[in-house]
Protein backbone atom coordinates (compact mmCIF):
# COMPACT_ATOMS: atom_id res chain seq x y z
CA UNK A 1 0.00 0.00 0.00
CA UNK A 2 0.85 3.84 0.00
CA UNK A 3 1.00 4.59 3.53
CA UNK A 4 2.70 3.53 6.08
CA UNK A 5 1.25 0.35 7.73
CA UNK A 6 1.34 -1.04 11.43
CA UNK A 7 0.25 -4.46 12.47
CA UNK A 8 -1.71 -5.34 14.64
CA UNK A 9 -4.15 -2.75 14.64
CA UNK A 10 -5.70 -4.29 18.45
CA UNK A 11 -3.49 -6.29 21.07
CA UNK A 12 -4.85 -7.47 23.93
CA UNK A 13 -2.61 -9.64 26.29
CA UNK A 14 -1.91 -10.38 29.88
CA UNK A 15 -0.10 -8.57 32.15
CA UNK A 16 3.79 -9.84 32.14
CA UNK A 17 3.97 -10.99 28.41
CA UNK A 18 5.83 -9.55 25.37
CA UNK A 19 4.56 -7.78 22.59
CA UNK A 20 5.98 -6.99 19.43
CA UNK A 21 4.51 -4.28 17.44
CA UNK A 22 5.62 -3.57 13.61
CA UNK A 23 5.46 -0.80 11.36
CA UNK A 24 6.08 -0.73 7.77
CA UNK A 25 6.51 2.81 6.59
CA UNK A 26 6.49 4.14 3.39
CA UNK A 27 8.79 2.74 0.63
CA UNK A 28 11.57 5.14 0.69
CA UNK A 29 11.56 6.92 3.52
CA UNK A 30 14.48 6.65 5.47
CA UNK A 31 13.33 8.19 8.69
CA UNK A 32 10.99 6.56 11.19
CA UNK A 33 9.35 7.38 14.47
CA UNK A 34 7.46 5.54 16.81
CA UNK A 35 4.86 7.25 19.44
CA UNK A 36 3.01 6.44 22.28
CA UNK A 37 -1.19 7.89 23.01
CA UNK A 38 -2.15 7.60 26.32
CA UNK A 39 -5.38 8.95 28.11
CA UNK A 40 -3.15 10.12 31.12
CA UNK A 41 0.14 11.14 28.98
CA UNK A 42 -1.37 12.26 25.71
CA UNK A 43 1.03 11.62 22.77
CA UNK A 44 4.65 11.32 23.69
CA UNK A 45 7.50 10.54 20.99
CA UNK A 46 9.67 7.32 22.12
CA UNK A 47 12.75 6.90 18.83
CA UNK A 48 13.58 7.82 16.24
CA UNK A 49 15.35 5.78 13.34
CA UNK A 50 17.74 7.29 10.79
CA UNK A 51 17.95 3.97 8.15
CA UNK A 52 18.46 1.14 11.24
CA UNK A 53 20.36 3.66 13.43
CA UNK A 54 18.74 4.51 16.20
CA UNK A 55 20.92 7.61 17.90
CA UNK A 56 18.62 8.56 20.56
CA UNK A 57 16.52 6.03 22.98
CA UNK A 58 16.38 8.41 26.13
CA UNK A 59 12.86 8.31 25.06
CA UNK A 60 11.71 4.83 25.57
CA UNK A 61 9.82 4.47 29.30
CA UNK A 62 12.03 2.03 30.33
CA UNK A 63 14.12 -1.06 29.68
CA UNK A 64 11.66 -3.06 28.78
CA UNK A 65 11.08 -1.66 25.73
CA UNK A 66 13.32 -1.58 22.50
CA UNK A 67 13.00 -1.14 18.92
CA UNK A 68 14.73 -1.84 15.97
CA UNK A 69 15.06 -1.82 12.00
CA UNK A 70 16.05 -3.67 9.44
CA UNK A 71 16.96 -2.92 5.96
CA UNK A 72 15.82 0.27 6.43
CA UNK A 73 12.47 -0.45 6.25
CA UNK A 74 10.21 -2.43 8.66
CA UNK A 75 10.33 -1.31 12.57
CA UNK A 76 9.59 -3.66 15.36
CA UNK A 77 8.76 -2.22 18.99
CA UNK A 78 9.37 -4.70 21.67
CA UNK A 79 7.53 -4.04 25.21
CA UNK A 80 8.85 -7.13 27.30
CA UNK A 81 6.93 -8.20 30.77
CA UNK A 82 3.95 -5.64 29.90
CA UNK A 83 2.57 -3.74 32.56
CA UNK A 84 -0.88 -2.51 32.49
CA UNK A 85 0.42 1.23 32.14
CA UNK A 86 1.72 0.54 28.87
CA UNK A 87 -1.58 0.20 27.59
CA UNK A 88 -1.71 2.79 24.91
CA UNK A 89 -1.92 3.56 21.24
CA UNK A 90 1.29 3.05 19.71
CA UNK A 91 1.71 5.31 16.57
CA UNK A 92 4.66 4.68 14.15
CA UNK A 93 5.36 7.85 11.29
CA UNK A 94 7.78 7.96 8.69
CA UNK A 95 9.29 10.60 6.48
CA UNK A 96 11.48 11.13 3.73
CA UNK A 97 14.36 12.46 5.43
CA UNK A 98 15.30 12.65 8.91
CA UNK A 99 13.95 15.81 10.97
CA UNK A 100 11.31 16.75 12.93
CA UNK A 101 10.06 19.36 10.39
CA UNK A 102 10.07 17.01 8.12
CA UNK A 103 6.65 15.97 7.15
CA UNK A 104 5.44 12.87 9.01
CA UNK A 105 3.06 10.30 7.41
CA UNK A 106 1.18 8.32 10.30
CA UNK A 107 0.06 5.04 10.53
CA UNK A 108 -3.52 4.17 12.05
CA UNK A 109 -1.56 2.87 15.15
CA UNK A 110 -2.14 -0.46 17.18
CA UNK A 111 -4.12 -0.24 20.14
CA UNK A 112 -2.52 -2.31 23.08
CA UNK A 113 -4.83 -3.37 26.24
CA UNK A 114 -2.84 -5.14 29.18
CA UNK A 115 -5.17 -7.11 31.25
CA UNK B 1 10.74 23.76 29.98
CA UNK B 2 8.53 24.60 26.54
CA UNK B 3 4.63 23.75 26.38
CA UNK B 4 1.89 23.56 24.33
CA UNK B 5 -1.62 24.80 25.72
CA UNK B 6 -4.60 24.28 23.94
CA UNK B 7 -7.10 26.21 25.80
CA UNK B 8 -10.01 24.16 25.09
CA UNK B 9 -10.09 20.49 25.63
CA UNK B 10 -13.82 20.35 23.59
CA UNK B 11 -15.23 22.78 21.07
CA UNK B 12 -18.66 22.32 19.97
CA UNK B 13 -19.83 23.92 16.42
CA UNK B 14 -23.01 24.15 14.29
CA UNK B 15 -22.31 23.05 10.53
CA UNK B 16 -21.49 26.10 8.48
CA UNK B 17 -20.15 28.32 11.54
CA UNK B 18 -16.67 29.64 12.02
CA UNK B 19 -14.18 27.09 14.27
CA UNK B 20 -11.43 28.60 16.33
CA UNK B 21 -9.12 25.97 18.34
CA UNK B 22 -6.70 27.96 20.17
CA UNK B 23 -3.16 27.15 21.14
CA UNK B 24 -0.62 29.15 23.33
CA UNK B 25 3.39 28.19 23.18
CA UNK B 26 5.90 28.68 25.33
CA UNK B 27 9.08 28.79 23.75
CA UNK B 28 11.85 31.07 23.95
CA UNK B 29 13.36 30.66 21.03
CA UNK B 30 11.76 30.78 17.44
CA UNK B 31 9.49 27.97 17.45
CA UNK B 32 8.55 26.06 14.65
CA UNK B 33 4.47 24.84 15.45
CA UNK B 34 2.23 22.39 13.97
CA UNK B 35 -1.16 21.57 13.58
CA UNK B 36 -2.28 17.76 12.95
CA UNK B 37 -5.40 15.91 12.69
CA UNK B 38 -6.82 12.60 14.37
CA UNK B 39 -10.01 11.23 13.11
CA UNK B 40 -11.26 7.92 14.86
CA UNK B 41 -8.86 5.05 15.07
CA UNK B 42 -6.76 6.74 12.76
CA UNK B 43 -3.13 8.15 12.97
CA UNK B 44 -1.93 11.91 12.46
CA UNK B 45 -2.51 13.63 9.76
CA UNK B 46 -0.33 17.07 9.10
CA UNK B 47 -2.89 20.05 8.34
CA UNK B 48 -0.46 23.08 8.15
CA UNK B 49 2.99 23.74 9.62
CA UNK B 50 4.72 27.29 10.78
CA UNK B 51 8.52 27.79 10.28
CA UNK B 52 9.25 31.46 10.43
CA UNK B 53 7.91 32.88 6.64
CA UNK B 54 4.83 34.03 6.93
CA UNK B 55 2.63 34.38 9.89
CA UNK B 56 -0.52 33.43 8.20
CA UNK B 57 -0.35 29.23 7.18
CA UNK B 58 -2.90 28.05 4.95
CA UNK B 59 -3.70 24.42 5.47
CA UNK B 60 -5.42 21.31 3.91
CA UNK B 61 -8.99 21.34 4.44
CA UNK B 62 -9.82 25.35 4.47
CA UNK B 63 -7.82 25.54 7.79
CA UNK B 64 -5.15 28.12 8.39
CA UNK B 65 -3.77 29.42 11.06
CA UNK B 66 -1.67 32.63 12.13
CA UNK B 67 1.44 32.95 14.02
CA UNK B 68 1.60 35.53 16.75
CA UNK B 69 4.69 36.45 18.62
CA UNK B 70 3.22 39.02 20.88
CA UNK B 71 1.00 36.98 21.83
CA UNK B 72 2.52 33.38 21.63
CA UNK B 73 -0.37 31.98 20.07
CA UNK B 74 -0.94 29.88 16.98
CA UNK B 75 -5.02 29.42 16.79
CA UNK B 76 -6.09 27.31 13.96
CA UNK B 77 -9.18 28.29 11.94
CA UNK B 78 -11.71 27.61 9.31
CA UNK B 79 -14.43 29.82 7.83
CA UNK B 80 -17.58 26.96 7.43
CA UNK B 81 -17.12 23.88 9.67
CA UNK B 82 -18.01 20.64 7.78
CA UNK B 83 -19.04 17.31 9.39
CA UNK B 84 -16.05 15.34 7.96
CA UNK B 85 -13.81 18.26 10.43
CA UNK B 86 -15.24 16.28 13.66
CA UNK B 87 -12.03 15.16 15.09
CA UNK B 88 -9.09 15.14 17.84
CA UNK B 89 -6.67 18.58 16.86
CA UNK B 90 -2.96 18.79 17.99
CA UNK B 91 -0.59 21.47 18.37
CA UNK B 92 2.29 20.84 18.26
CA UNK B 93 5.85 22.83 18.69
CA UNK B 94 9.15 21.81 17.63
CA UNK B 95 12.01 23.79 18.72
CA UNK B 96 14.84 22.22 17.52
CA UNK B 97 17.47 19.99 19.78
CA UNK B 98 16.36 16.97 18.20
CA UNK B 99 13.59 14.81 20.39
CA UNK B 100 14.18 17.16 23.38
CA UNK B 101 12.47 19.92 21.36
CA UNK B 102 9.19 18.32 20.36
CA UNK B 103 6.26 19.11 22.46
CA UNK B 104 2.44 18.26 22.19
CA UNK B 105 -0.86 19.78 22.83
CA UNK B 106 -3.54 17.72 24.78
CA UNK B 107 -5.57 17.82 21.76
CA UNK B 108 -8.90 19.55 21.36
CA UNK B 109 -11.75 17.91 20.53
CA UNK B 110 -13.89 19.40 17.60
CA UNK B 111 -17.48 18.60 17.83
CA UNK B 112 -19.78 19.22 14.98
CA UNK B 113 -23.48 19.81 15.25
CA UNK B 114 -25.67 19.30 12.57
Amino acid sequence: GAGVSQSPSNKVTEKGKDVELRCDPISGHTALYWYRQSLGQGLEFLIYFQGNSAPDKSGLPSDRFSAERTGGSVSTLTIQRTQQEDSAVYLCASSLAFGFLQPQHFGDGTRLSIL
Amino acid sequence: AQSVTQLDSHVSVSEGTPVLLRCNYSSSYSPSLFWYVQHPNKGLQLLLKYTSAATLVKGINGFEAEFKKSETSFHLTKPSAHMSDAAEYFCVDYSGGGADGLTFGKGTHLIIQP
